[in-house]
């Protein structure tokens, strides 16, 4: 059974325009969240957290929405540059636990230029 | 930029092999992680060591045996290996401060293939 999901495999974004990411949990002890990124190659890359007490957490040009009730939280990247092509991993944790990680799938995400 | 390094980055090996992957951090955390990524799956945590004692193994076959001398080093030593078990085998690490978020940070991983 997998507590985290991402339902889109992959996601095609214009340069400049809004990349969104979307991730769905089921686990409601859940209480923090991450973003990583992932190029081929190498090792996922920390990118961005939100703790359940929050519903936003912004960095640059990335935010991180939660949506607690829906058992959401989607990744916006604004404005979207070739860079950003990668793949995404949310992941979910229960703080004070043995450290473990849920991850979803991924979502590679190109910007088109 | 990454301060876990991970070597070899590519292993090719037979099933009556033994070899080792091993794993450094830089970044004086407490905690170190084996991760498996095979294709189109969720990432696998597999064993989890905190201030050198393990305290996850997340039912890994005993062909993978892992190996934290101190808090700095990560050793998977393998035997018997299955095709199936060909991979991206992933090293991380975290703070683990008690009460606290814990975020891991990864290695770039060791591409192991079994033949």
């Amino acid at each position: 059974d997998q507590q985290v999901k991402q339902n889109s495999p992959s996601l095609s974004v214009q340069e400049g325009r809004i990349s969104i990411l979307n991730c769905d949990y089921t686990n409601s002890m859940f209480d923090y969240f991450l973003w990583y990124k992932k190029y081929p190659a190498e090792g996922p890359t920390f990118l961005i957290s939100i703790s359940s007490i929050k519903d936003k957490n912004e960095d640059g040009r990335f935010t991180v929405f939660l949506n607690k009730s829906a058992k959401h939280l989607s990744l916006h990247i604004v404005p979207s540059q070739p860079g950003d092509s990668a793949v995404y991993f949310c992941a979910a944790g229960l703080t004070g636990t043995a450290s473990k990680l849920t991850f979803g799938t991924g979502t590679r995400l190109q910007v088109m230029l | 930029e990454t301060g876990v390094t991970q070597t070899p980055r590519h292993l090719v090996m037979g099933m009556t092999n033994k070899k080792s992957l091993k794993c450094e951090q830089h970044l004086g955390h407490n905690a170190m992680y084996w991760y498996k990524q095979s294709a189109k799956k969720p990432l696998e945590l597999m064993f989890v060591y905190n201030f050198k004692e393990q305290t996850e193994n997340n039912s890994v076959p005993s062909r993978f045996s892992p190996e934290c001398p101190n808090s700095s080093h990560l050793f998977l030593h393998l035997h018997t290996l299955q095709p199936e078990d060909s991979a991206l085998y992933l090293c991380a690490s975290s703070l683990r401060l008690a009460g606290e978020t814990d975020t891991q940070y990864f290695g770039p991983g060791t591409r192991l293939t079994v033949l």
